[in-house]
């Protein structure tokens, strides 16, 4: 299986702050991956899709690159809704995989 | 936009079989060139991949839960079904369906199944 590797497993930031995450395939998957965000007691979200196209009707400030084994996720202006845990997910190979997640914390 | 919505028993025995059910509205199940799936979250952990259905009816499992996952559809009733046999505690989690192309669009809001007797 592929493992998926994010880090940090946590940050703490600010309201307006730029924040990355970042997530490693332990093998080349191209552009299969996706990042969700989940808010507690939610399922999650999809936000990004191929590495780096938008799902419809999520906030611009969200952005993904990446192609091969390494990628990230970028918040570009931090907002008070974006406190949440962001994991990214493989569709490549099966069985499809998940990072461990990355936990946004209010500083 | 599709709606799915899991329902099953939030409490089931170890040694035997955990049973849930997804249904699907604002489309069909059988017309779509979509993967529809199970995944599943322990409490306070990430998320495991446990197996999806192909809308032409072929199925992908989780190694890990290979010989105790089983996935059907029922596209009379625009469902599709999760079997687990044999649970441990370890098979507490919060249980979502999901259905995309690879990634996951559209999700259930999730059910917690607890293992215990």
């Amino acid at each position: 299986a592929i493992r998926m590797t994010q880090s940090p497993s946590s940050l703490s930031a600010s309201t307006g702050d730029r924040v990355t995450i970042t997530c490693r395939a332990s093998q080349g998957i191209s552009i299969y991956l996706a990042w969700y965000q989940q808010k507690p007691g939610k399922a999650p979200k999809l936000l990004i899709y191929a590495a780096s196209t938008l799902q419809s009707g999520v906030p611009s400030r969200f952005s993904g690159s990446g192609s091969g084994t390494d990628f990230t996720l970028t918040i570009s202006c931090l907002q008070s809704e974006d406190f949440a845990t962001y994991y990214c997910q493989q569709y490549y190979s099966y069985p499809w995989t998940f990072g461990q997640g990355t936990k946004v914390e209010i500083k | 936009q599709l709606q799915l919505h899991e329902s099953g028993p939030g409490l089931v025995k170890p040694s035997e079989t955990l049973s849930l059910t997804c249904t699907v509205s604002g489309g069909s199940i059988s017309s779509s060139s979509y993967y529809w799936g199970w995944i599943r979250q322990p409490p306070g952990k990430g998320l495991e991949w446990i197996g999806s259905i192909y809308y032409n009816g072929s199925t992908y499992y989780n190694p890990s839960l290979k010989s105790r996952v089983t996935i059907s559809v029922d596209t009379s009733k625009n469902q599709f079904s999760l079997k687990l046999s044999s649970v441990t505690a370890a098979d507490t989690a919060v249980y979502y369906c999901a259905v995309g192309t690879g990634d996951l669009d559209y999700w259930g809001q999730g059910t917690l199944v607890t293992v215990s007797s």
